[in-house]
């Protein structure tokens, strides 16, 4: 079965500090594709980074890291000197079709970040 | 605009009210989805078009659900005899190839059935 899990519901840290964001998939296909959405409140899902399984380097851009782990299955999302701005619900998901990367995402619960000042 | 539009943002309806939601993709993206999203919850599929070909409706929760998008382009999501259950943010999302490319999602119309 495909699924995945955060199982952070909520995190609040103080401005500057590094927060990771977990998630951990379940998926019987050897190829698929990993997403994070970044949801402020204004309602909009925001890209943030699609890696597929076959990549498990590791990505960072700007303050923002990734870190691909095939054996625990895990696609943690970290943030570096944490800012107010980066306050928002963060999902992972996942996709096991080849052909249709974003179609029929299988998606997480979300964890709400809170930074405050 | 630039972005997808989503219409009305909010609306508040009495159970057994239709309503209608409307989505205006970027222009020239070719698929458009649209998602269920409960509070605290993620998005859950409801449909998908393909121009104005629906390809998938598997997750139309029920009968009384109805999406259409006649021209390609702006997509209509309506909800028919509404009950408190269909109470959530739908969300539409478009992209510009059919196979490939991130999804630009719109803010979501918030629906509360009292």
């Amino acid at each position: 079965a495909q699924k995945v899990t955060q199982a952070q519901t909520e995190i609040s840290v103080v401005e500057k500090e590094d927060v990771t964001l977990d998630c951990v998939y379940e998926t019987r296909d050897t190829t698929y594709y990993l997403f994070w959405y970044k949801q402020p409140p204004s309602g909009e899902l925001v890209f943030l980074i699609r890696r597929n399984s076959f990549d498990e380097q590791n990505e960072i851009s700007g303050r923002y890291s990734w870190n691909f782990q095939k054996s625990t299955s895990s696609f943690n999302f970290t943030i570096t000197a944490s800012q107010v701005v980066d306050s928002a619900v963060y999902f992972c998901a996942l996709s096991e079709s080849v052909l249709d990367s974003n179609y029929q995402l299988i998606w997480g619960a979300g964890t709400k970040l809170i930074i405050k000042p | 605009g630039a972005g997808v539009s989503q219409s009305p943002r909010y609306k508040v309806a009495k159970r057994g009210q239709d309503v209608a939601l409307r989505c205006d993709p970027i222009s020239g993206h070719v698929s458009l989805f649209w998602y269920q999203q409960a509070l605290g919850q993620g998005p859950e599929f409801l449909t998908y078009f393909q121009n104005e070909a629906q390809l998938d409706k598997s997750g139309l929760p029920s009968d009384r659900f109805f999406a259409e998008r006649p021209e390609g382009s702006v997509s209509t999501l309506k909800i028919q005899r509404t009950q408190q259950e269909d109470s959530a943010v739908y969300l539409c999302a478009s992209r510009w190839d059919a196979n490939t490319g991130e999804l630009f999602f719109g803010e979501g119309s918030r629906l509360t059935v009292l």
